[in-house]
């Protein structure tokens, strides 16, 4: 059984440009949440996802946005990306209030 | 609101040791307590939890007490092993929230 699976592992960016990632939940999984985890420091949570909804938002700017599919699958974008914006990203999914299982990340460098 | 406070890190113990992390929360209301680990280029694992108080969780040799009279839920361990090394967060979750709030991390560093 798979567990969540994020797209791409690492990513290199220049500053303004608008960057994709992916995530795949665990099977069996509804909902997707999506954090920043910057060096050194505890996931700040972005937003989450239900039901193709976003659900509950953070404190980040409305450069990022999301995406969940009938499939549950989800996308985080950033636009106008900014040097700040690097950071490892990780995904979580659940289902209701019963843990959540994480990806691995997607480590975005933004020069 | 909702926060989280681990001991600063990075933890740095000897083989067999035995392992405190402190971790002490502030919610509005009773949360359920959680511990992740996360090793070297992974993504954040669930190692235990305790829904209510004085419940402990455990799992891998690791034990956690939650304590309602000191809003508290360290870690701790009997014997750690260099696999140990890894970065530890605490975080909780109040009931009728989806989001987690979790601490900054505490590194430990397990030498031979």
């Amino acid at each position: 059984d798979a567990g969540v699976t994020q797209s791409p592992t690492h990513l290199i960016k220049t500053r303004g440009q608008q960057v994709t990632l992916r995530c795949s939940p665990k099977s069996g999984h509804d909902t997707v949440s999506w954090y920043q985890q910057a060096l050194g420091q505890g996931p700040q949570f972005i937003f989450q996802y239900y039901e193709e909804e976003e659900r509950q938002r953070g404190n980040f700017p409305d450069r990022f946005s999301g995406h969940q599919f009938p499939n549950y699958s989800s996308e985080l974008n950033v636009n106008a990306l900014l040097l700040g914006d690097s950071a490892l990203y990780l995904c979580a999914s659940s289902l209701v209030d019963n843990g959540y299982t994480f990806g691995s990340g997607t480590r975005l460098t933004v020069v | 609101g909702n926060s989280v406070t681990q001991m600063e890190g990075p933890v740095t113990l000897s083989e067999e040791a035995f392992l405190t992390i402190n971790c002490t929360y502030t919610a509005t209301g009773y949360p359920s307590l959680f511990w992740y680990v996360q090793y070297p280029g992974e993504g954040l694992q669930l190692l235990l939890k305790a829904t209510k108080a004085d419940d402990k969780g455990s799992n891998k040799g690791f034990e956690a007490t939650y304590r309602k009279e000191t809003t508290s839920f360290h870690l701790e361990k009997g014997s750690v092993q260099v696999s140990d090394s890894a970065v530890y967060f605490c975080a909780l979750l109040l009931g009728g929230s989806y989001i987690p709030t979790f601490g900054r991390g505490t590194s430990l560093i397990v030498h031979p």
